[in-house]
This record gives C-alpha cells, sequence and structure tokens, in this order.
C-alpha cells in the first residue's frame, strides 16, 4: 500500500531533549516535505528536499533542521525543542515537480513540548 | 504571504451547493484544493494548472483565473461527507518548490 508514515504519532517532551520524529515514504517520491498545523495559523512548511542531499527552508524552518541521506526517509530533528514548537507535524511526498503533482501525508505527529 | 480563503466558515444543508475561494496576492502557476476531516492528515481533491488543465479524483468541479490570481472550489448537491476544512495550495514562486496553504475554509454540512 502507497504510504507516508510518521513516527512517533504522539509525543510529550520537555524543553531542550533533542528528538527526531521519521518520514518514510514507499512511492519512490524525489519531494519531500515537513508542515506544522497550529490554530489560526493554518498549514505552514518548515523545510523540503527536491532529491536526495538537497533540501531546503520553507517558511518557518527556525528551530529545525532535516536531512535526505535515502530517497525514502526525510527526518525532521528539534535539536533543543521549546514550548512554541508544541504542534502537528506533518509530513509530505509528491512524485513530480510540486506544479503538477500532488501532495500525499503521513498521518501526522502530535508534538507537545513542556 | 498566504493565499486568502473566502468564506472562513459555511454551513449548509445536504443537497445545497457551495463556493470556496482563494485570492493570491502573487502570480499562481498551479493550484491544490485539499480537505482535512478534524484530527486528519489533508487530502488531495484537484489540481488546476495553468492554461486551463484540471486533474481531480472527485466529483467537485474548480476554476482557475490566473489574470485575477483566484481559484474557486465547487461543491454541488452537498454530502454530509463534504464536512472539513478545505484548503487551497500552491508553489510560492516559480523555479523554487516552497509551498503555501491558504488560511482555509472550514465547511460543515447538516442532514
Amino acid at each position: 500500500e502507497a504510504q507516508v508514515t510518521q513516527n512517533p504519532r504522539y509525543l510529550i517532551t520537555v524543553t531542550g531533549k533533542k528528538l527526531t520524529v521519521t518520514c518514510s515514504q514507499n512511492m519512490n517520491h524525489e519531494y519531500m516535505s515537513w508542515y506544522r498545523q497550529d490554530p489560526g495559523l493554518g498549514l505552514r512548511q518548515i523545510y523540503y528536499s527536491m532529491n536526495v542531499e538537497v533540501t531546503d527552508k520553507g517558511d518557518v524552518p527556525e528551530g529545525y533542521k532535516v536531512s535526505r541521506k535515502e530517497k525514502r526517509n526525510f527526518p525532521l530533528i528539534l535539536e533543543s525543542p521549546s514550548p512554541n514548537q508544541t504542534s502537528l507535524y506533518f509530513c509530505a511526498s509528491s512524485a513530480r515537480r510540486l506544479h503538477t503533482g500532488e501532495l500525499f501525508f503521513g498521518e501526522g505527529s502530535r508534538l507537545t513540548v513542556l | 504571504q498566504q493565499p486568502v480563503q473566502s468564506p472562513q466558515a459555511v454551513i449548509l444543508r445536504e443537497g445545497e451547493d457551495a463556493v470556496i475561494n482563494c485570492s493570491s496576492s502573487k502570480a499562481l502557476y498551479s493550484v491544490h484544493w485539499y480537505r482535512q476531516k478534524h484530527g486528519e492528515a489533508p487530502v488531495f481533491l484537484m489540481i488546476l494548472l495553468k492554461g486551463g488543465e484540471q486533474k481531480g479524483h472527485e466529483k467537485i468541479s474548480a476554476s482557475f483565473n490566473e489574470k485575477k490570481q483566484q481559484s474557486s472550489l465547487y461543491l454541488t448537491a452537498s454530502q454530509l461527507s463534504y464536512s472539513g476544512t478545505y484548503f487551497c495550495g500552491t508553489v510560492q514562486e516559480e523555479g523554487t518548490y516552497k509551498y503555501i496553504f491558504g488560511t482555509g475554509t472550514r465547511l460543515k454540512v447538516l442532514a
């Protein structure tokens, strides 16, 4: 089954404790991206990647890192989480250039930073 | 800057029609539409491309006016399953793959 898998789905952590949210897709997609969703602010792009070793900032990259060492994986790293990073996070992938392709989303990861 | 959607929220009875608009301050090269149900991930509905080509998966139609930098989503004879939040999305600038979503429209269909 074609899917984008995120882990963990739910996480409560404390300020400053490094964490990684994994994202994996089994569709051989080139484009992968991360979004955060907050009430009243909608969905905002954090980082995206056009291919292996090619990443770039979205609208809200501060406090996050990403890497793309393999085509299927695109982990989101919070080196020193803070309470303002409490949010619902989505990973998404696309088969083609984004102008003509749809985004397939993972189920989301709800993160709480205390 | 986020594309602005209107209305912000709408309540319908089953069988009624609705139109959701997406307006951008920048040129639109393509527009995507997604629906998100509460607690779930967004699901792709439709993509509209420059030149009028339209691709979608459901019986929902849309229009794309490149000159006005606007897109509209038409929901005809709404069903209970249409309830959710609708987002338009677009690539912010040609030549980049920065993606931006609209402000969202909450739609509720009542029996």
